[in-house]
This record gives structure tokens, C-alpha cells and sequence, in this order.
């Protein structure tokens, strides 16, 4: 069946640090592809999304692009903030519409 | 507009008690999920509803019982409440259509049993 899979955390950066979280997917077909983040005690917000192949998501600094050879989405912001702490799931749509998360990378972001 | 609301915020169970989730969305939409986080493992699909009067299975339903009351309310009822079903339940909803597909998430509600 479709899979996710992230790098596992936590990941500590100090601020301004560049950021890279990989994640990679099994599915069939081209699924849409997804990156949420969870500020603590919050729910999962959508942060950017890619639905098709060369696709680039971007938002508030982050970005990703859906990379169909190497099947991955791995998502990037180029000077990361104290604020950008948080856990991050990559997640895909499955053919009938049903998001399957990776594990989710805590990201520790030190002053 | 307030999104997808969950009640209760926070919920100590003893095993064996019963409780339901309760979840609502103002958005109109169509499709609605029930999903658990647990330490590690992300979150996984209770039950879903993609429309009002159908509900389906999702990876984890054992122990859970789900009603889409009508297109704005899905809840979530546990019958006999296990240890292992301490987690964190996140709601969600989906307008349907053929290039809308992203799911918008309540804020959880942390249920710990006993």
C-alpha cells in the first residue's frame, strides 16, 4: 500500500541555519503531496502542498518540490526562525482521498 | 467562521467507560475524518465520511464507532474504553471536487484512559 517516509527527529538548528527535512513515498500513481506542521498543544495546519510532478509548494519561507524520479518531497526554508519550531508530517493523498502521514520530524530551533 | 471545532479539549477515562468526540465543521464540507496521533507514528485514519450518510473504515477502527449526524457533524464514540486508546484524536474535513484536495484539522482533543 502508499507509504511515507520521513527523516526521523528531532532535528536542532541553531536560528537563521538552513533546514532540510527528506521525507520520500510509495504510492501508485501521482498522488498530491503535502507537508503540515503541528505548533505545540495546536492542531495540524496545512503548510504547503505540491499535485503534480515539478510542482513546487511554497509558504511563509518553506518549500518543497514534488520530485517524481526520486519519489520525494522534501521540504526546505533557507533561514529557519525560533518560531519554526515544531513537528512537520509529510502526507499524501491516496486515491480515494485519504491522507497517509509519515511520522513526523520535531524541529528544534535554538537562539 | 470557526473551522473544524472538536469537543472535549481534554477527556480522563476509567477502562470499560464510554465516551463520543464530538466534531463540527461551518465550511460546507463534504468529506470528514477521524484520525489518532500517537508518539512516533503520525497520525492514522480512524473512520472517514465522504459524504453525509456514509461512513468507511479507515487503518485503525477496532474499538470505535463513528455517526455523521448530518453534513456539518461527525462524531466519534468508544464503547468500552482501553489504555490503548490513550491519544490524540484529530478531526478533519474536505471539500470534494476534483482539484480541491486538502483536509482541514481541529485542534485535537487529548483523551487519556485509565
Amino acid at each position: 500500500g502508499d507509504s511515507v517516509t520521513q527523516m526521523e527527529g528531532p532535528v536542532t538548528l541553531s536560528e537563521e541555519a538552513f533546514l532540510t527535512i527528506n521525507c520520500t513515498y510509495t504510492a501508485t500513481g501521482y498522488p498530491s503531496l503535502f507537508w503540515y506542521v503541528q505548533y505545540p498543544g495546536e492542531g495540524l495546519q496545512l503548510l504547503l502542498k505540491a499535485t503534480k510532478a515539478d510542482d513546487k509548494g511554497s509558504n511563509k519561507g518553506f518549500e518543497a518540490t514534488y520530485r517524481k524520479e526520486t519519489t520525494s518531497f522534501h521540504l526546505e526554508k533557507g533561514s529557519v526562525q525560533v518560531s519554526d519550531s515544531a513537528v512537520y508530517f509529510c502526507a499524501l493523498m491516496d486515491s480515494s482521498y485519504k491522507l497517509i502521514f509519515g511520522s513526523g520530524t520535531r524541529l528544534l530551533v535554538r537562539p | 467562521n470557526a473551522g473544524v471545532t472538536q469537543t472535549p479539549k481534554f477527556q480522563v477515562l476509567k477502562t470499560g467507560q464510554s465516551m463520543t468526540l464530538q466534531c463540527a465543521q461551518d465550511m460546507n464540507h463534504n468529506s470528514m475524518y477521524w484520525y489518532r496521533q500517537d508518539p512516533g507514528m503520525g497520525l492514522r485514519l480512524i473512520y472517514y465520511s465522504a459524504s453525509e450518510g456514509t461512513t468507511d473504515k479507515g487503518e485503525v477502527p477496532n474499538g470505535y464507532n463513528v455517526s455523521r449526524l448530518n453534513k456539518r457533524e461527525f462524531s466519534l464514540r468508544l464503547e468500552s474504553a482501553a489504555p490503548s486508546q490513550t491519544s490524540v484524536y484529530f478531526c478533519a474535513s474536505r471539500i470534494a471536487g476534483q482539484f480541491t484536495d486538502t483536509q482541514y484539522f481541529g485542534p485535537g482533543t487529548r483523551l487519556t484512559v485509565l
